[in-house]
């Protein structure tokens, strides 16, 4: 497809479980960003990936939480341990020129 | 550091009147500024940027924004509401990194 997607839409989890989040970018795109957003909070950044250079991680909130991309595309947000206030909705985005984020239909996870 | 302040997390506004969205923000660099719009349960949409130029911003869905450097401001506008306008708006900032900072978000409610 032409946008960015995310995988899966839902996921609902029990407090303690890994769960793995998915983006697959627009072809071509270099720049993928992780976003989440919740009540409290409203939008927050978490994670930036150019291209073949060192992630930007210093929007990650705890060491439960990591991300990688593989073959500079797809790119999967993992959340160790969840507890209930990782519950959110995670936005990915990807970038071209002038950084205009172009982003996906978010994954709403719920922790039980 | 940027940061984003939208005045009013909710807008009420007659069918066919103006929409007025405010936004403020803070920079140490030339920002490039945007706004996106959020439907309920979907990703964010890119309504218009400004990165350099003409300071009057015109988007899609007929919205238009003018980033005035003295006042620190990206208002957003529409003449004739419609009843699509209906949605949660976001302004947001960019330097010369890659990070969006996003502000609060404007909830718009549409009356007939």
């Amino acid at each position: 497809g032409a946008g960015v997607s995310q995988s899966p839409s839902n996921k609902v989890t029990e407090k303690g479980k890994d769960v793995e989040l998915r983006c697959d970018p627009i072809s071509g795109h270099t720049a993928l960003y992780w976003y989440r957003q919740s009540l409290g909070q409203g939008l927050e950044f978490l994670i930036y990936f150019q291209g073949n250079s060192a992630p930007d991680k210093s929007g990650l909130p705890s060491d439960r939480f990591s991300a990688e991309r593989t073959g500079g595309s797809v790119s999967t947000l993992t959340i160790q341990r969840t507890q209930q206030e990782d519950s959110a909705v995670y936005l990915c985005a990807s970038s071209g020129e002038y950084n205009e984020q172009f982003f996906g239909p978010g994954t709403r996870l719920t922790v039980l | 550091a940027q940061s984003v302040t939208q005045l009013g997390s909710h807008v009420s506004v007659s069918e066919g009147a103006l929409v007025l969205l405010r936004c403020n923000y803070s920079s140490s660099v030339p920002p490039y500024l945007f706004w996106y719009v959020q439907y309920p349960n979907q990703g964010l949409q890119l309504l218009l940027k400004y990165t350099t130029g003409a300071t009057l911003v015109k988007g899609i869905n007929g919205f238009e924004a003018e980033f005035k450097k003295s006042e620190t401001s990206f208002h957003l506008t529409k003449p004739s509401a419609h009843m699509s306008d209906a949605a949660e708006y976001f302004c947001a900032v960019s330097s010369n990194d890659y990070k969006l900072s996003f502000g609060a978000g404007t909830t718009v409610t549409v009356r007939a």
